[in-house]
C-alpha cells in the first residue's frame, strides 16, 4: 500500500521569498514520484516527477524537487515565488510496474498562499 | 497545459437520479483515469482504461458507477443513482509516459 503525507496544510509566504513543500512516502516497491499543482476551480496540473537518476528535478515555473530515499521524501521546493503561485499543490505516488496504467496516490496537498 | 475536455462543468441532480459526465482525453493518450476529489482535498480512484479496457476499477465502481471509453467517442463516467456522498468534483485524465497525469478541469456534481 502507498501512502503519502503532506505534514504542512497550508503555507503562507511574501512574494520573493524562497518556499519548500514537504512530502515523505511509504512504499515498499519502485515508484515515481510526482508534484500536481491546483489553482482554485482547476483541474491538476503536472509540475514534474522523479523515477530515477538525479535526485533534484526540475519542472515548470521554476519549481523543483528533491529525491531523498533515506528519508522517504519528495520536497518541493521554489527559489522566489509568485503570486500566481498561490494554490494547492499535491504530491502522489504511483507503483513503477512497467506501464502508465497505474493510479497515482495523492497527498492532502498544501495550500500556499504567496501575499504581496 | 492539459487539452484533455471534461463536459459538463457542473452538474446537479437528485438523490437517485442518474448523473453523466465525459472526458475527451489528448490525443494519442492510451490510457484514461477517473478520480473523485471531495472537499476536504482526499482522491479516490475510481477507474482505468488503456485503449477501451479496463484496467482497474475498485469495488465502488463496480455497483453503482459505470464507465467506458469506446474508440472515436468521448469517454464517459455515469453513476445509475447518485447520492449525497457523490458530491464531489470528478477528475479525468490522461497519460501517455510513466508516472505523469494530464488532467481535465473536472466535472463537479452536486446531489442535493
Amino acid at each position: 500500500t502507498q501512502t503519502v503525507s503532506q505534514s504542512d496544510a497550508h503555507v503562507t509566504v511574501f512574494e520573493g521569498d524562497s518556499v519548500e513543500l514537504r512530502c515523505n512516502y511509504s512504499y515498499g516497491g519502485s515508484i515515481y514520484l510526482s508534484w500536481y499543482i491546483q489553482h482554485h476551480g482547476h483541474g491538476l496540473q503536472f509540475l514534474l516527477k522523479y523515477y530515477s537518476g538525479n535526485p533534484v528535478v526540475q519542472g515548470v515555473n521554476g519549481f523543483e524537487a528533491e529525491f531523498s530515499k533515506s528519508d522517504s521524501s519528495f520536497h518541493l521546493r521554489k527559489a522566489s515565488v509568485h503570486w500566481s503561485d498561490s494554490a494547492v499543490y499535491f504530491c502522489a505516488v504511483s507503483a513503477n510496474s512497467g506501464g502508465s496504467n497505474y493510479k497515482l496516490t495523492f497527498g492532502k496537498g498544501t495550500l500556499l498562499t504567496v501575499t504581496p | 497545459n492539459s487539452k484533455v475536455i471534461q463536459t459538463p462543468r457542473y452538474l446537479v441532480k437528485g438523490q437517485g437520479q442518474k448523473a453523466k459526465m465525459r472526458c475527451i482525453p489528448e490525443k494519442g493518450h492510451p490510457v484514461v483515469f477517473w478520480y473523485q476529489q471531495n472537499k476536504n482535498n482526499e482522491f479516490k480512484f475510481l477507474i482505468n482504461f488503456q485503449n477501451q479496457e479496463v484496467l482497474q476499477q475498485i469495488d465502488m465502481t463496480e455497483k453503482r458507477f459505470s464507465a467506458e471509453c469506446p474508440s472515436n467517442s468521448p469517454c464517459s463516467l455515469e453513476i445509475q443513482s447518485s447520492e449525497a456522498g457523490d458530491s464531489a468534483l470528478y477528475l479525468c485524465a490522461s497519460s501517455l509516459s510513466y508516472g505523469e497525469q494530464y488532467f481535465g478541469p473536472g466535472t463537479r456534481l452536486t446531489v442535493l
